[in-house]
């Protein structure tokens, strides 16, 4: 089945500045990956997600990128604010099945 | 529009009762997902239901744990004989179908046993 490995598990940047998580997944059949944000106490909140048929999507400040060819995706934040504060979980999944997650990273924006 | 609607939120149980966990997915949404969380970690999958129907149960225990999701009404969560090692939040997520679409997720319910 799916694995996804996400890194790094902890990130501290300050604020304004910018932000990277990367995950890869094994298996070449996943043609989904959505990430997700969630705050202490509450369900997770998807943010934004990539189908495998494009390379790069962006919403704002925030942006993803996806090689398929090395099976790995990434969440870019920029401007990163105090209220990006949270723990982000990307995950992975074919049609059929359901998401498969990493073990998340827990983002500390500090002021 | 209402979300996924979990309840109860927080859930105390003692040791050997059963828990029931309920979770209404969002309107026009036939498939739903169970996911387990504890503290520090990820979510687990644990099963994944369309009305009347188990899709994939690989990440349920084998023992205790039992889902459905009837033609009617939420899709239930059940663990008999509670132990210590259940306490974690359980998220329920829904989504339209099986396609490549997005599954929006609860609040969880927070069960505790004692």
């Amino acid at each position: 089945g799916e694995n996804v490995e996400q890194h790094p598990s902890t990130l501290s940047v300050q604020e304004g500045d910018s932000a990277v998580i990367k995950c890869t997944y094994s298996d070449s059949a996943s043609n989904y990956f959505p990430w997700y944000k969630q705050e202490l106490g509450k369900g997770p909140q998807l943010i934004i997600d990539i189908r495998s048929n494009v390379g790069e999507k962006k919403d704002q400040r925030i942006a993803v990128t996806l090689n398929k060819t090395a099976k790995h995706f990434s969440l870019h934040i920029t401007e990163t604010q105090p209220e990006d504060s949270a723990v982000y979980f990307c995950a992975a999944r074919k049609a059929g099945t359901a998401l498969i997650f990493g073990k998340g990273t827990t983002l500390s924006v500090s002021s | 529009n209402a979300g996924v609607m979990q309840n109860p939120r927080h859930l105390v149980r003692r040791r050997g009762q059963e828990a029931r966990l309920r979770c209404s997915p969002m309107k026009g949404h036939s498939h739903v997902y169970w996911y387990r969380q504890l503290p520090e970690e990820g979510l687990k999958f644990m099963v994944y239901l369309q009305k009347e129907n188990i899709i994939d149960e690989s990440g349920m225990p084998k023992e205790r744990f039992s889902a459905e999701f009837p033609k009617e009404g939420p899709s239930i969560l059940r663990i008999q004989q509670v132990v210590r090692g259940d306490s974690a939040a359980y998220f329920c997520a829904s989504s339209p179908g099986q396609g490549l679409t997005e599954a929006f997720f609860g609040q969880g319910t927070r069960l505790t046993v004692v």
